[in-house]
């Protein structure tokens, strides 16, 4: 059964500061890691998705790496800004469940001070 | 908008009702998912749909949760009997068919689900 782990549970920094979220996996026969963010009370929304071929995936201040034979992948925060607050979840798409479903960490609360 | 709509956003009701939840997808996306998240946790599959046919259902989803998606459009979500333990965000996401190396899913806002 695939188990996510997320580290830390929560993060405070000052605003402009560069951070790291990580997540960890037990099952490396995957299809695929996303991250998304989540806002209190609201839904989850896709930040980037990283094909278990690919090292890393880009978007604007954000860099995510997937080393799937250690089962660890990072979040990478450029710049920090308030606007960052929120969670964010990591999930898998394990290859053995062919319904495609996600299995999600409990996720990293960041909050970014002014 | 075309994204994911759940609806409603808010649902209070007494334990023992019954409950119905509606997720409309993305138009085109064939798959259709359900998740429920309590909280401080992650959300946890609870069920899949590629079009009409529903493919998995979580050991979650007790006798008690029933889900549809007549058509392949819409999915309903219903809770009998409901229990204290249901109160959580009952999430929806949907994707597009293909492979599922770089297939993402895209979540609805969620409904809220108190049980008094």
């Amino acid at each position: 059964k695939q188990e996510v782990t997320q580290i830390p549970a929560a993060l405070s920094v000052p605003e402009g500061e560069n951070l790291v979220l990580n997540c960890s996996f037990t099952d490396s026969a995957i299809y695929n890691l996303q991250w998304f963010r989540q806002d209190p009370g609201k839904g989850l929304t896709s930040l980037l998705l990283i094909q278990s071929s690919q090292r890393e995936q880009t978007s604007g201040r954000l860099n995510a790496s997937l080393d799937k034979s250690s089962g660890r992948s990072t979040l990478y925060i450029a710049a920090s800004q308030p606007g960052d607050s929120a969670t964010y979840l990591c999930a898998v798409c394990s290859s053995g469940a062919g319904s495609y479903q996600l299995t999600f960490g409990k996720g990293t609360k960041l909050s970014v001070i002014p | 908008d075309t994204g994911v709509s759940q609806d409603p956003r808010h649902k209070i009701t007494k334990r023992g009702q019954n409950v119905t939840f509606r997720c409309d997808p993305i138009s085109e996306h064939n798959r259709l998912y359900w998740y429920r998240q309590t909280l401080g946790q992650g959300p946890e599959f609870l069920t899949y749909f590629q079009n009409e046919a529903q493919l998995e259902k979580s050991r979650l989803l007790s006798d008690r949760f029933s889900a549809e998606r007549p058509k392949g459009s819409f999915s309903t979500l219903e809770i009998q009997r409901t229990e204290q333990g249901d109160s959580a965000m009952y999430l929806c996401a949907s994707s597009l068919p293909g492979t599922a190396y770089f297939l993402t899913q895209y979540f609805g806002p969620g409904t809220r689900l108190t049980v008094l």
